[in-house]
């Protein structure tokens, strides 16, 4: 079946940039997504990406995708203590309407 | 204001009493799912329900039960729960957008059986 991977923390300082890599099995996979999940609540969509794209940015958010080697990654720029969190990379080859699958979560851990 | 609410948000019960999570969405989606989060195993889905009495199992149904009679409310029911059942559920509702599916997340019910 499919799988995501994902280390499951990383630790940066505050003001670098922080890169979250995932990689995933399924060659189908039509799209894909990073979640944030935020101490005591829920996930929330932080961006995706199209699997014919393999750039997107979004104001600190840069989401790379090499589709050959199956490999998605999330840059944060100027990583504020806000950022402190767990992000899913999660993928879906249906698109998503009956449910995702979610890597295990990368803990990013902003040091002053 | 757009949500998915989840009640109870905590939960401790004992091995056997039956349980029942209520899920509820404002958003007229018609897909929801279920999920259950453990550390180091992330998020796994139990079912999901892509509209009115049609749900289908996820990855780990088993021990759960769920139903769909009304579009807005997906309860996740556990008969006669266990203490491998402790962990942080997660009920999420779908919407289609124009890159695909967006879900969107309750807050979690934190089940403790033990």
């Amino acid at each position: 079946g499919e799988d995501v991977e994902q280390s499951l923390f990383l630790s940066v300082r505050e003001g670098d940039s922080s890169v979250i890599n995932c990689t995933y099995t399924d060659s189908s996979s039509t799209y894909l997504y990073w979640y944030k999940q935020e101490p005591g609540a829920g996930l929330q969509l932080l961006t995706y990406i199209f699997s014919n794209m393999d750039m997107k940015q979004d104001q600190r958010l840069t989401v790379l995708l090499n589709k050959k080697d199956k490999h998605l990654s999330l840059r944060i720029a100027d990583t504020q203590t806000g950022d402190s969190a767990i992000y899913f990379c999660a993928e879906s080859s249906g698109g998503g309407a009956d449910g995702l699958t979610f890597g295990k979560g990368t803990h990013l851990i902003i040091q002053p | 204001e757009a949500q998915v609410t989840q009640n109870p948000r905590y939960l401790i019960t004992v091995t056997g009493k039956k349980l029942t999570v209520t899920c509820s969405q404002n958003m007229n989606h018609e897909y929801m799912s279920w999920y259950r989060q453990d550390p180091g195993l992330g998020l796994r889905q139990i079912y999901y329900s892509m509209n009115v009495e049609v749900t289908d199992k996820g990855d780990v149904p088993e021990g759960y039960k769920v139903s769909r009679k009304e579009k807005r409310n997906f309860p996740l029911i556990l008969e006669s729960p266990s203490p491998n059942q402790t962990s942080l559920y997660f009920c999420a509702s779908t919407s289609a957008r124009e890159f695909g599916y967006e879900q969107y997340f309750g807050p979690g019910t934190r089940l403790t059986v033990t």
